[in-house]
């Protein structure tokens, strides 16, 4: 596997189930990132991890919770997820060498449904 | 709170001929990116474009930087199907921070 992949491709949920979104990168970065992408709506960043640290939480609700065991993979676990959560999730990495944003690389993304 | 514009949000051409996408943004920042997203595909990475007056090309597209108007141009030339697609602009936020923000992207239509 090159770049970054995401698991699973596509999810359907209902409301009251919970799931979870694996992210893996392979390109020996250090900072991961967590975007919703909603119709008619700007990419949305939700969580930035910097050598597995959380460094942004930009006010996503608390029924989606990232975790970052190490600077290769990050997950975002859901539960009790409300119909307008639809949308598709995307990964990205980056180098963070200290002097602002590197370029962002992106994973295919997941397109989540909940009914 | 950094605002990104970017205008036009769609747009439908014929193949051969040029036209600009811009982008707009709200306070200074010192890196710019554009970026193409295939339907049903995952954002790539087209240009960095990192200080003023910079300018990148590669084939049909370039990019370029007036960090003084706080603006970058994306430039079509002589455009074919294949760069159908919808096109985003993002822009770092002063300071080392991690976080871009972005507009929300020309969806481009190259007609035959």
């Amino acid at each position: 596997e090159t770049g970054v992949t995401q698991t699973p491709r596509h999810l359907v949920m209902g409301m009251t189930n919970k799931k979870s979104l694996k992210c893996e990168q392979h390109l020996g970065h250090n900072a991961m990132y967590w975007y919703k992408q909603s119709a008619k709506k700007p990419l949305e960043l939700m969580f930035v991890y910097n050598f597995k640290e959380q460094t942004e939480n930009n006010s996503v609700p608390s029924r989606f919770s990232p975790e970052c065991p190490n600077s290769s993979h990050l997950f975002l676990h859901l539960h009790t997820l409300q119909p307008e959560d639809s949308a598709l999730y995307l990964c990205a990495s980056s180098q963070d060498s200290g002097g602002g944003t590197d370029t962002q690389y992106f994973g295919p993304g997941t397109r989540l449904t909940v009914l | 709170e950094l605002k990104v514009e970017q205008n036009p949000l769609f747009l439908s051409m014929q193949e051969g001929k040029n036209y600009t996408i811009y982008c707009n943004y709200s306070t200074t920042s010192d890196r710019l990116y554009w970026y193409r997203q295939d339907p049903g595909k995952s954002l790539e990475s087209l240009f960095v474009l990192l200080s003023n007056g910079a300018v990148k090309q590669e084939g049909r597209l370039m990019a370029s930087l007036d960090t003084k108007a706080r603006l970058s141009t994306l430039h079509i030339t002589a455009a074919v199907h294949d760069l159908s697609a919808t096109y985003f602009c993002a822009v770092d936020i002063l300071g080392g921070s991690e976080k871009l923000v972005f507009g929300k992207g020309t969806k481009l239509t190259v007609n035959p």
